[in-house]
């Protein structure tokens, strides 16, 4: 049982190249979650999933898409990379609203 | 909007002290309310949870009480170890309905001295 698993861990882009995180739980958790967490601001909610097909914004959604074909995994790209995207990503599962959110070990990306 | 704001930091303590973490926030409705704690290198965990008014969340020695007419969600513990050094968030569930979504605080880093 590996929980909330995050790849890659660490990523340096420059200007305007596209990426894509991807996020695996293996808890058959319905709700997904993507934060990012940058220093002194705490984590802020970029999109999330309520079920695998959906997708809903969050807090901070400007310049990143996400999908969840799976219920499994909850992909988020960055299709043009700006250096205000430099952050660490972090993606959460919960098996019902209300539960106990379970993070994954983050992605330290760096846009330069 | 719904909002969390903790006591900064750094909070630095020798071995054994006791330690308190300010939270308060600001909420529309009857939230609950968290303590996550991420350790050096690594994702954020559960610490403790209270979900309604004077509910007491517990554990590893952490306690927290939800204080609903302070709108008051205070970490303590009464003696620290090196191993607590850690940054702290505290965080609301903004949406009772629906995904769950919460809203955090900016971190606590906490710093234990031997």
């Amino acid at each position: 049982n590996a929980g909330v698993t995050q790849t890659p861990k660490f990523r340096v882009l420059k200007t305007g190249q596209s990426m894509t995180l991807l996020c695996a739980q293996d808890m058959n958790h319905e709700y997904m979650y993507w934060y990012r967490q940058d220093p002194g601001m705490g984590l802020r909610l970029i999109h999330y999933s309520v079920g695998e097909g959906t997708t809903a914004k969050g807090e901070v959604p400007d310049g990143y898409n996400v999908s969840r074909l799976k219920k499994q995994n909850f992909l988020l790209g960055l299709e043009s990379a700006a250096p205000s995207q430099t952050s660490v990503y972090f993606c959460a599962s919960s098996y019902r609203s209300l539960g106990e959110q379970f993070f994954g070990p983050g992605t330290r990306l760096t846009v330069l | 909007g719904d909002s969390v704001t903790q006591m900064e930091g750094p909070v630095t303590l020798s071995e054994e002290a006791f330690l308190t973490i300010n939270c308060t926030y600001t909420a529309t409705g009857y939230p609950s309310l968290f303590w996550y704690v991420q350790y050096p290198g690594e994702g954020l965990q559960l610490l403790l949870k209270a979900t309604k008014a004077d509910d007491k969340g517990s554990n590893k020695g952490f306690e927290a009480t939800y204080r609903k007419e302070t709108t008051s969600f205070h970490l303590e513990k009464g003696s620290v170890q090196v191993s607590d050094s850690a940054v702290y968030f505290c965080a609301l569930s903004a949406f009772p309905e629906g995904a769950q979504k919460l809203v955090f605080g900016q971190g606590t880093r906490l710093t234990i001295n031997p």
